[in-house]
């Protein structure tokens, strides 16, 4: 069975470049995550997704962040314009069930580098 | 302060030993708690998943979860090289999300 799939795995933009990650979940699962993860810290929740709906973005930075997950199935997360401060990996993680978190699987990450 | 404490390490142990890698949380709400192993420019790996309190063992490692102290502790037992990565505990209620402690990062010397 194939994981997460996460692309690019590296990034390198100048700040204010506009940049998109792209996440194809495992087969099946229904719900999917997007997680930020600075260095030396663990993950933080950016956006959940429950099918094609976003049940928790709470924590997404709206003013330049935005994602969609069109027909329930892969997801596109875009930053424009891009800041210093958002050098860091984002994660996609998918799982089967709302409440099944704990059985969230990830991807490998794409690490963004901004100059 | 933090809902999730881990101290991030780096511990540093002989190979063989018995390793205790732990966190603190603060939300009593939590039921849900997990170890996730991280190998440098990788995504978390899941490790251990518990439903509250109570122990529970896996081949090398054994998850321990005390609700009453808010602590939660994760043993690996006759540790290898390849034990060597950064450690998230993790944690959630129904239908929220996971809240991770920051990690520890382990080093496991032949």
């Amino acid at each position: 069975e194939a994981g997460v799939v996460q692309s690019p795995r590296y990034k390198i933009i100048e700040k204010k470049q506009p940049v998109a990650f792209w996440c194809n979940p495992i087969s099946g699962h229904n719900t999917l995550y997007w997680y930020l993860q600075n260095l030396g810290q663990g993950p933080e929740l950016l956006i959940r997704y429950e099918n094609e709906e976003a049940v928790d973005d709470s924590q997404l930075p709206k003013d330049r962040f935005s994602a969609e997950r069109l027909k329930g199935v892969d997801s596109t997360l875009k930053i424009q314009p891009a800041e210093l401060g958002d050098s860091a990996v984002y994660l996609c993680a998918s799982s089967l069930e709302r409440g099944e978190i704990a059985e969230a699987f990830f991807g490998q990450g794409t690490r963004l580098t901004v100059v | 302060q933090k809902e999730v404490e881990q101290d991030p390490g780096p511990l540093s142990v002989p190979e063989g030993a018995i390793v205790s890698l732990n966190c603190t949380y603060s939300n009593s709400a939590f039921q849900y708690f997990m170890w996730y192993r991280q190998y440098s420019r990788k995504g978390p790996e899941l490790l251990m998943y518990t439903y509250s309190s109570g122990n529970k063992e896996d081949g090398r490692f054994t998850a321990q979860v005390d609700k009453s102290s808010k602590y939660i502790s994760l043993f690996i037992r006759d540790s290898q090289p390849s034990d060597s990565a950064t450690y998230l505990c993790a944690m959630s209620w129904y239908g929220n999300k996971l809240v991770f402690g920051a990690g520890t990062i382990l080093r496991v010397k032949s």
